[in-house]
């Protein structure tokens, strides 16, 4: 039952800049940090920005991240054919007391 | 360099219990800054998180799971536990354990491959 919502698909062609968004409500991402997750099919997901805006270590910085009140967004600029698969937002959420996943943005390289 | 695997069951019958063990090798479950946690993946759908261990044995559940299921650790074999009591088709799903590390406000930093559980008679 995810409480954070994103658009089921994003794409774009190579080098261009794409934009994921993630509402939740003010129990989880106005209140808690949203990270993000990118996923390649059959493997696991792999954290590519933590505290809403932070990259950690080896992720390019082509990847960035913003927040605005119960909003978040994941930006991908020159895009790049390795940059497909499906990418998942994630907060606490001070209601339920856990975590909560968003539905989930397939990207595509055109 | 840490990793994480799983292992366990990958096929229950309806109203049995799951159990799964997630190895941890190159670094101690005991490590400070970092929590435990195990997430699940039905298949074709999105994450779910299932919950959290902390360093102390504190756990908090997911609230749709919460009556069914619990996570321990074990620092003398350096592994993390999952247990889910009563199974149903639903429960069918590739299971992941994953490091939290607290300093990067919860953020899961480290997955292991997953493991899939088939829930069938």
């Amino acid at each position: 039952q995810s409480v954070l919502n994103q658009p089921p698909s994003a794409s774009g062609t190579p080098g261009q800049r794409v934009t994921i968004s993630c509402s939740g409500s003010s129990s989880n991402i106005g209140s808690n940090s949203v990270k993000w997750y990118q996923q390649f099919p059959g493997t696991a997901p792999k954290l590519v920005i933590y505290s809403d805006n932070q990259r950690p270590s080896g992720v390019p910085d082509r990847f960035s991240g913003s927040k605005s009140g119960t909003s978040a967004s994941l930006a991908i600029s020159g895009l790049q054919s390795e940059d497909e698969g499906d990418f998942y937002c994630e907060a606490w959420d001070d209601s339920l007391s856990g975590c909560v996943f968003g539905t989930g943005t397939r990207v595509t390289v055109l | 360099q840490l990793q994480l695997q799983e292992s366990g069951s990958g096929l229950v019958k309806p109203s049995q219990t799951l159990s799964l063990t997630c190895a941890v090798s190159g670094g101690s479950i005991a490590g400070g800054g970092y929590s435990w946690s195990w997430i699940r993946q039905p298949p074709g759908k999105g994450l779910e998180w299932i919950g959290f261990i902390y360093q102390r044995g504190t756990t908090y559940y997911n609230p749709s799971l919460k009556s069914r299921v619990t996570i321990s650790a074990d620092r003398s074999k350096n592994q993390l536990s999952l247990r889910l009591t009563s199974v149903a088709a639903a429960d069918t799903a590739v299971y992941f354990c994953a490091r939290v590390d607290l300093e990067m406000g919860r953020a899961f930093d480290l997955w292991g491959h997953g493991t899939m559980v088939t829930v069938s008679s």
